[in-house]
């Protein structure tokens, strides 16, 4: 599978716990983005990051969440203390270097929060 | 900030027949570039159709088509011959070079047979 992966794509937790989404980008690409996608709305950036750096979070809550993409591995975005209105869709996409046609987002199948 | 608006929250078109859904948006950046994206009810983010804002001619995809305006910033999309397949959410989207994309709030549109 050539595409941009996500695991697990639907995820129960009780408040307090946490959650981690995992995102494993499409094959040679090096830039990962997340979304989240709340009911009956469109999807609002959270952060973009490159390999081993956070390049862009002004999307991300201050408090609960984080996100690395390390030099091995997937993309895992943490929540810590979840809260129901945590429930949502995340959805990861990712991009390749350079400029142009390399720059187009494309995206997993999305991860389903949802906070009981 | 750039923002993007679709005013129309939902659309229908009978099956073969043509369909265009509406989207503005404003931005002070001058290279940047604009897309649609389908989400079907599996909610998948699947993209339709990409366009560079330095190009002036409109994209082309099969069924899909632009009539993408600059000076105006309108991006709009149109589906020739409508398909069942064609029902879903789309959004229109707006990215700065190796940026974030800024979606608007989305369509629903309904094909009907």
């Amino acid at each position: 599978n050539a595409g941009v992966m996500q695991n697990p794509r639907h995820l129960v937790r009780r408040r307090g716990q946490e959650a981690r989404l995992r995102c494993s980008p499409m094959k040679g690409h090096s830039h990962v983005y997340w979304y989240r996608q709340l009911p009956e709305e469109g999807l609002k950036f959270m952060v973009y990051l490159q390999k081993e750096n956070i390049i862009d979070e002004s999307g991300m809550p201050k408090e609960r969440f984080s996100a690395e993409f390390p030099k091995e591995g997937p993309s895992i975005l943490r929540i810590q203390q979840v809260v129901r209105g945590d429930s949502a869709a995340y959805f990861c996409a990712s991009s390749g270097r350079g400029t142009g046609v390399q720059e187009t987002q494309y995206f997993g199948p999305g991860t389903r929060l949802l906070v009981l | 900030a750039q923002t993007v608006t679709q005013s129309q929250p939902e659309m229908s078109v009978q099956e073969a027949e043509t369909v265009t859904l509406s989207c503005t948006y404003d931005t002070s950046e001058s290279d940047y570039y604009l897309f649609w994206y389908k989400q079907p009810p599996s909610r998948q983010m699947i993209l339709v159709i990409r366009q560079e804002a330095y190009k002036q001619q409109n994209a082309t995809e099969n069924r899909f088509s632009v009539n993408f305006q600059k000076a105006a910033k309108s991006f709009s999309l149109k589906i020739s011959d409508s398909q069942l397949g064609d029902a879903a959410m789309y959004f229109c989207a707006f990215m700065r070079a190796n940026s974030k994309l800024t979606f608007g709030k989305g369509i629903t549109l309904s094909v009907r047979p």
